[in-house]
């Protein structure tokens, strides 16, 4: 199946600073990923949706300064969170997907810390 | 609206059967997912329906019924490593996913 990486797997940092997470997909060419938060015992929330080489679509409600989308190429995009907060404290989980009809593949997810 | 309700929480026996339901209602219909999500872990894929049926994978079934917007997840022969969420998601008409809260599904020996 394909496989979709994450780095890093969990991150501490200091609130006031920026976190770059990346999502690589390993073996395949993703046309369109997927940056998604999860709070405890929830389920997962939609932040944006990205295509290679175009501007992220957000959803409602997330601040697209603050949450930085960048999908430079087929395989990697990367979410920056800027000016982390301890609310922005969560897991962070990207998907991929090759084509329009297909299913998504998970990483395993950037669990952020913010003290 | 949008929207995709299934049961918040599940208990089953080791060895047992579960049927884990979904209902739905979108703006149009591309397919309905499944997936498994271990605590602390990310989503993998189950099964994907889009036509009316029953789909088996091994000890794992998902059916699908377009016109009473429904689906289930069937487990057979319960093992532990099944206790998990179950994410149901359907794609709507933009090829989005709309996803449920997630069925906990507790297994007990």
């Amino acid at each position: 199946g394909a496989v979709v990486s994450q780095h890093p797997s969990w991150v501490i940092c200091k609130s006031g600073t920026s976190v770059k997470i990346e999502c690589r997909s390993l073996d395949f060419q993703a046309t369109t990923m997927f940056w998604y938060r999860q709070f405890p015992k929830q389920s997962l929330m939609l932040m944006a949706t990205s295509n290679e080489g175009s501007k992220a679509t957000y959803e409602q409600g997330v601040e697209k300064d603050k949450f930085l989308i960048n999908h430079a190429s087929l395989t990697l995009s990367t979410l920056t969170v800027t000016s982390a907060h301890p609310e922005d404290s969560s897991f962070y989980i990207c998907s991929a997907k090759a084509g329009l009809v297909t299913e998504q593949y998970f990483g395993p997810g950037t669990r952020l810390t913010v003290t | 609206g949008q929207n995709i309700d299934q049961p918040t929480e599940m208990t089953a026996t080791e060895g047992a059967i579960v049927q884990i339901n979904c209902t739905y209602q979108t703006s149009g219909f591309n397919g309905l997912f499944w997936y498994q999500q271990h605590a602390g872990e990310a989503p993998t894929f189950l099964s994907y329906n889009v036509l009316d049926g029953l789909e088996e994978k091994g000890r794992f079934s998902s059916f699908l019924s377009r016109s009473k917007g429904y689906s289930y997840l069937l487990l057979k022969e319960l093992q532990m490593k099944d206790s998990a969420s179950y994410l149901c998601a359907v794609m709507d008409s933009n090829y989005q996913l709309i996803w449920g809260a997630g069925t906990k599904l507790i297994i007990k020996p």
